[in-house]
């Protein structure tokens, strides 16, 4: 079984500084894992995966995320806020060759100050 | 590529009536829907799996007779909220497993239903 912990359901940055929202993972199976950004009413929004390519996931609008099997974790980083980053964030899991479900952390809402 | 539309965006039914919620996959065959719920300011639950030309499959505790969910084509699956009461009024957002190289999810853009 597969599950997601995101530490901080409430992060908040100033403009132009460093976005870091933290996703640790539990998998019995190796993991695909995911970011999502959810603006409100609205779907959700792929920011980027890890599909057991390369650790160093590069998305879009700047973010990126790091795979580190040795600490389960999967963060979410940007190096410059903007406003437009205000949203709630998503980190999710699912299981290489098995059950497709896809499972999601509690979310973090991002907070941009101006 | 690999876009999903939801409808409607939003709908306000009265208690006791039903409502159906449609996700097609516009540009790829969905073989594989999951339809999840969303309270306010929590994260998404999913509700159930459907695979196309089958029964959907359930997760605990999600009441089947209650959210009937079709799936008859690889491009469309519809789910009903069955008689609804007001605390089915939520957020429901699909989502199609998109297979292959690019291997990820899709969502709907989700659906506000508010049941008074």
């Amino acid at each position: 079984a597969q599950s997601v912990t995101q530490l901080g359901s409430h992060v908040s940055v100033s403009e132009g500084a460093l976005v870091l929202l933290r996703c640790n993972y539990s998998s019995s199976v190796p993991p695909y894992l995911f970011w999502y950004v959810q603006y409100p009413n609205q779907g959700l929004q792929l920011l980027l995966k890890y599909t057991s390519a390369a650790t160093l996931v590069k998305g879009i609008n700047g973010f990126e995320a790091e795979f580190k099997k040795s600490e389960t974790s999967f963060h979410l980083t940007k190096p410059s806020a903007h406003m437009s980053d205000a949203a709630e964030y998503f980190c999710a899991v699912s299981a290489q060759g098995g059950s497709e479900k896809l499972v999601f952390g509690k979310g973090t809402k991002l907070t941009v100050n101006p | 590529g690999a876009v999903v539309s939801q409808h409607p965006s939003w709908v306000i039914c009265k208690s006791g009536t039903s409502v159906k919620i449609e996700c097609r996959s516009l540009d790829f065959q969905a073989t594989t829907m999951f339809w999840y719920r969303q309270f306010p300011k929590q994260s998404l639950m999913l509700m159930a799996t459907s695979n196309e030309g089958s029964k959907a499959t359930y997760e605990q505790g999600v009441e089947k007779d209650k959210f009937l969910i079709n799936h008859a084509s690889l491009t469309l699956s519809t789910l009903t909220v069955t008689s609804a009461h007001p605390e089915d009024s939520s957020f429901y957002i699909c989502s199609a497993r998109i297979r292959g190289g690019n291997y990820g999810y899709t969502f709907g853009s989700g659906t506000r239903l508010t049941v008074v």
